[in-house]
């Protein structure tokens, strides 16, 4: 079962402009981890908010977690044209720290 | 090699067929993982080596499933009467010591099950 949730499902936006993709989830977590698919690739690790924190940088990547309403943001600032790929939600659960429950992901494209 | 490497990339075998998938991880790593993922979903969890031992395989859906990590380095996932259904693509990540953080996948073995 899929505890994460993104939404959109799918964004188009235009070169430079910034991206925002939501994520909910349904039980406790430690941690809340994003990561990037290209199409037929694996998963690269993008970045990691404990539950303790609300928000967290790297790069052009801006991370926000609310454990009150069980919801994390990811925002992809002056977007390029290699931005396009599918980007997921990945939460453990208070109990298991190593099982990671992913979400379905959001398309984004990202045209030049 | 520098980083998970899983062979083969690609495998198409007919149903009922027996299919074995091998994950390489990252040199060092204690802990390594398997996950499935179909078309437009998330992958989903299948099972968590740490070290030669499967800590947690409860996400294996049948017993056609079985993966195993003799030496603590390599595993090897393993379909036993495959079904169309079981067509996805199998992912392996490792992590240094499991326990949460970050995982570092391989690019996965597409099997389609015809």
């Amino acid at each position: 079962s899929q505890q994460g949730e993104e939404d959109p499902q799918a964004l188009s936006i235009q070169e430079g402009e910034n991206a925002t993709m939501n994520c909910s989830y349904k039980t406790s977590i430690n941690n809340l981890q994003w990561y990037r698919q290209n199409s037929g690739r694996g998963l690269v690790h993008l970045i990691l908010i404990r539950s303790n924190e609300r928000e967290k940088h790297s790069g052009r990547l801006r991370v926000t977690l609310d454990t009150s309403k069980k919801s994390s943001s990811l925002l992809i600032t002056a977007s390029r044209a290699a931005d396009t790929a599918s980007y997921f939600c990945a939460t453990d659960s208070g109990g298991s720290n190593y099982k990671l429950t992913f979400g379905k992901g959001t398309l984004l494209t990202v045209n030049p | 090699g520098a980083g998970v490497s899983q062979t083969p990339s690609n495998k198409v075998t007919e149903k009922g067929k027996y299919v074995e998938l091998r994950c390489d991880p990252i040199s060092g790593h204690t802990a390594l993982y398997w996950y499935r993922q179909s078309l437009g979903q998330g992958p989903e969890f299948l099972i968590y080596f740490q070290g030669t031992g499967a800590a947690d395989d409860s996400g294996l859906p049948n017993d056609r499933f079985f993966a195993v990590r003799p030496e603590g380095s390599v595993s090897t996932l393993k379909i036993q009467r495959t079904e169309r259904g079981d067509s996805a693509v199998y992912l392996c990540a490792s992590s240094l010591r499991g326990g949460g953080g970050e995982l570092f996948f391989g690019e996965g073995s597409r099997l389609t099950v015809l």
